[in-house]
């Protein structure tokens, strides 16, 4: 069965430091999302893409926060300068047929 | 503003006994509903969804969830729980209709089994 399938499955970086969140949606799909999910609190929307450009965005994702598809497959989020609150797990979702599909998500660590 | 509220946080059930989660949702109309699994390590995986039609849903793994519309629920239930079926329960909704059509989620329900 197709699967989004997102890497690396832990980040540690220190503070300030740039991070790339890679993920490969599934393969036919047209619209492609990344969530987060701070420690205990509940999964929350940051962005979504269709078409090669943002159709929404949070208020979590200032200027710091960037997204790509760099070529047919890769969906990537980048942090430009980590902040200690940048901590959580990141899931890349995409989606047909009304319905999400989940990568197992990427735990980023900042120290 | 839309918002999920999943009231428990936290449940404990024996293996073999029913399960029952609770979701309650605030929105202006109804939205597409859907319950996703989150195993230790895994990531979130649907186990059910309502768009239309049928208020009685059946999922993967035995879960059904009903929708009703008067009390704005959709809760998840279980007639005989495993032990594999520890793990947090996520309720999440959405409205479809344009190039965003994002996901909504509650605060998650962890349940634990117990032999």
């Amino acid at each position: 069965e197709p699967e989004v399938t997102q890497t690396p499955s832990h980040q540690v970086t220190q503070m300030g430091q740039e991070v790339i969140l890679r993920c490969v949606p599934i393969s036919n799909h047209l619209y492609f999302y990344w969530y987060r999910q701070i420690l205990g609190q509940k999964v929350e929307f940051l962005v979504s893409f269709y078409n090669n450009e943002i159709s929404e965005k949070s208020e979590i994702f200032d200027d710091q926060f960037s997204v790509e598809r760099p070529d047919g497959s890769n969906f990537t989020l980048k942090i430009r300068s980590t902040k200690l609150e940048d901590s959580a797990m990141y899931f890349c979702a995409s989606r047909a047929k009304n319905i999400q599909y989940f990568g197992a998500g990427t735990r980023l660590s900042v120290l | 503003a839309q918002s999920v509220t999943q009231p428990d946080i936290h449940i404990t059930v024996s293996e073999g006994a029913s399960l029952e989660l609770r979701c309650n949702y605030s929105y202006g109309a109804t939205p597409y509903l859907f319950w996703y699994v989150q195993s230790p390590g895994q990531g979130l995986q649907l186990l059910l969804k309502y768009f239309s039609g049928d208020t009685l849903v059946q999922g993967i793994k035995g879960f059904e969830a009903e929708f009703k519309r008067s009390q704005s629920s959709f809760n998840l239930r279980k007639p005989s729980v495993h032990w594999s079926d520890a793990a947090e329960y996520f309720c999440a909704v959405a409205l479809y209709g344009g190039a965003t059509n994002k996901l909504i989620f509650g605060t998650g329900t962890l349940l634990a089994v117990q032999p």
